[in-house]
């Protein structure tokens, strides 16, 4: 089974820097996926990380280590836009995604 | 025009009716998958399917089932409507690569109320 944890809310200022922790237990891991999801609409690929280190896309970097189960989606010169929820997402094997609850980020102006 | 279309987009129902719910999708994906969607859950796997002869249960299909009509066609259907159903429903596709790592990409959903 998957065991998924990542904060429910976060809050920060605009122009600021937040770091969104996810940790994990799970057998037969393949590689993590952060999405972002705009309340009432449909999540949107953000990364995936499959190996060890960190990715870095424009504002958004998203870091994994396999050995600890943890992965982290770092937004950085945080906008308004920004303001959304964060799934953190384990893919196996098996083709499927086991998603975390997600995480409530609001951007204060 | 969208690569992955729902339809209905709201739906507001009373207990006891069947709904359908239809998902397609011009993006040439084998893979098709239905979640569920509640405040504090995430989102919960209900079906997946890999073509057409393939359909596959998830960690919560009791209350559901689902037709593969074709490649780019999946819909999710709720026999006897209850009000725990109610819930913000997703169809998602991906390529059937021999890496599972592919993204996997939702439509806009469907906002079900049961009454």
């Amino acid at each position: 089974g998957q065991n998924i944890d990542q904060p429910t809310e976060m809050t920060a200022t605009e122009g600021a820097i937040v770091q969104i922790n996810c940790t994990y237990q799970t057998s037969g891991f393949n590689g993590l996926f952060w999405y972002q999801q705009h309340a009432g609409e449909a999540p949107t690929f953000l990364s995936y990380n499959v190996l060890d280190g960190l990715e870095e896309k424009g504002r958004f970097s998203s870091f994994l280590s396999r050995s600890k189960g943890y992965s982290y989606l770092l937004l950085k010169e945080l906008q308004m836009k920004d303001s959304a929820s964060y799934l953190c997402a384990l893919t196996s094997n098996d083709y499927k995604l086991s998603f975390g609850a997600g995480t409530t980020v609001t951007v204060r102006a | 025009d969208a690569d992955v279309t729902q339809t209905p987009r709201n739906r507001i129902t009373k207990t006891g009716k069947r709904i359908m719910l239809e998902c397609s999708q011009t993006k040439g994906h084998d893979r098709m998958y239905w979640y569920r969607q509640d405040p504090g859950l995430g989102l919960r796997l209900i079906y997946y399917s890999f073509d057409v002869k393939d359909i596959n249960k998830g960690e919560i299909s009791d209350g559901y089932s689902v037709s593969r009509q074709a490649q780019a066609k999946f819909s999710l259907s709720l026999e006897s409507a209850i009000p725990n159903q109610t819930a913000l429903y997703f169809c998602a596709t991906a390529t059937l690569t021999g890496d599972p790592s592919s993204t996997q990409y939702f439509g806009p959903g469907t906002r079900l109320t049961v009454l």
